[in-house]
């Protein structure tokens, strides 16, 4: 059975500060790899899709790293701002049962 | 402008009734997903469907019913066995393989009262 963990929990930086919030899975046959923000109340927004052939995917201050190998994932934020204040959500889906698989989310606090 | 459509955004539910919970979507996608999320927890899978008229239990099915009759629709019935319902739902859509992208509705909170 997939499992998905996201470290760490919760994070608090001062606005500025470049950050990583990293993603482990234990099944490494996956099509895909998702990252998602998720604002209080509100339904999650796509940040960036890494295929399995893929290493890395990039938007803006975004960049989000895949080691299928070693099944791992990292979403770095550049330059971070309040407004990216957030939950971040890692999600994978399988080869096998198409069944999107979430982490429990990092929490993120940046201070103005 | 396509996407996901869930509603009501928010739902009571008294003691012993069934409530449905809408999701509609027009991206075309063959799988759709319910999820459930808990404050301060991860999101929980209760169903999916891959293609219209077939569905498959997730992780916490029990107390929930599910229908695809259409492609665009996916409707989640909270029975009156589903002793602790109180919850942000989350219906979700995607098609299959690699480089597919999954998108998720804005949710529905239900409350027990």
């Amino acid at each position: 059975k997939q499992e998905v963990t996201q470290i760490p929990a919760a994070l608090s930086v001062p606005e500025g500060e470049n950050l990583v919030l990293n993603c482990s899975f234990t099944d490494s046959a996956i099509y895909n790899l998702q990252w998602f923000r998720q604002d209080p109340g509100k339904g999650l927004t796509s940040l960036l899709l890494i295929q399995s052939s893929q290493r890395e995917q990039t938007s803006g201050r975004l960049n989000a790293s895949l080691d299928k190998s070693s099944g791992r994932s990292t979403l770095y934020i550049a330059a971070s701002q309040p407004g990216d204040s957030a939950t971040y959500l890692c999600a994978v889906i399988g080869e096998y049962g198409n069944k999107l698989v979430f982490g429990a989310g990092t929490i993120l606090r940046v201070k103005s | 402008d396509g996407g996901i459509t869930q509603s009501p955004k928010y739902l009571f539910r008294k003691e012993g009734q069934n409530v449905t919970l809408s999701c509609e979507q027009n991206l075309n996608h063959d799988a759709m997903y319910w999820y459930r999320q808990d404050p301060g927890q991860g999101l929980r899978l209760i169903y999916y469907s891959q293609i219209v008229n077939d569905f498959q239990k997730g992780d916490i099915a029990e107390g929930y019913s599910v229908s695809r009759e259409k492609k665009e629709s996916f409707p989640l019935t909270v029975t009156s066995a589903q002793k602790n319902p109180t919850a942000f739902y989350l219906c979700a859509s995607s098609m299959f393989g690699e480089g597919t992208e999954a998108f998720f509705g804005q949710g529905t909170r239900l409350t027990v009262v």
